[in-house]
């Protein structure tokens, strides 16, 4: 079946660790999101990008890098995480047809002690 | 400001009882979609909503679409402990654009 697979996803880190996230995709599609979600927040876009030439911050892009290696890959960086950035992390991807559906991987928690 | 607005928030009912779950926003939206997300889990899409009006049924579950694109709900008849989750409401802030989430409804069904 065509996928989207997250590592690692369960992640344990420390304050000031760099850390990264990845994301791939089996079902073609050219966009990919990642988001994180806290209780009580929802889910809040970190940043986005629409083909593999194109990056756009979210809503809550500082303290976090991507990278669009290719069509099907999508990273997620923490160059120094802090502990209020412990949270569910999720990629999602979509296709470009006007509705932007989102599929959406399994999901990284990460934790930042 | 948060532009689609979910109540409520938690809902606990017993097995086999009918509910409605509301999305609402002032926005005007193209669509609107239907997520459910259950623990340690990714939100799988149930519907899309287009036209304002629109009703879809996907077995015990209907999700209707305000005539003016503003809102919708969602309603279970004779919910099953299945039925548990998350429920969150999304829609693009302007058609093809990025979606942005509702913080959603839990819904705890009791057998």
């Amino acid at each position: 079946d065509a996928d989207v697979t997250q590592t690692p996803r369960n992640r344990i880190t420390k304050t000031g660790k760099r850390i990264m996230l990845e994301c791939s995709q089996t079902k073609g599609h050219d966009r990919m999101y990642w988001y994180r979600q806290d209780p009580g927040l929802g889910l809040r876009l970190i940043y986005y990008s629409f083909d593999v030439k194109d990056i756009n911050k979210g809503e809550i892009s500082d303290g976090y890098s991507v990278s669009r290696q290719a069509q099907a890959k999508f990273s997620l960086s923490l160059e120094s995480a802090i502990p209020n950035q412990t949270a569910l992390y999720f990629c999602a991807t979509s296709k470009i047809d006007g509705y932007n559906e989102q599929f959406f991987g399994p999901g990284t928690r990460l934790t930042v002690l | 400001t948060q532009l689609l607005e979910q109540s409520p928030q938690f809902l606990s009912i017993q097995e086999g009882e009918n509910l409605t779950v509301y999305c609402n926003s002032s926005s005007v939206f193209s669509s609107l979609q239907w997520y459910r997300q259950e623990p340690g889990e990714g939100p799988v899409l149930l519907v899309t909503v287009v036209t304002g009006g629109e009703v879809k049924k996907l077995k015990r579950l209907t999700f209707q679409f305000g005539d003016a694109r503003k809102d919708s709900s969602l309603h279970i008849t004779a919910a099953q402990p299945g039925d548990t989750g998350l429920y969150l409401c999304a829609a693009p802030l302007n058609r093809d654009d990025k979606i942005i989430f509702g913080k959603g409804t839990r819904l705890h069904i009791l057998p």
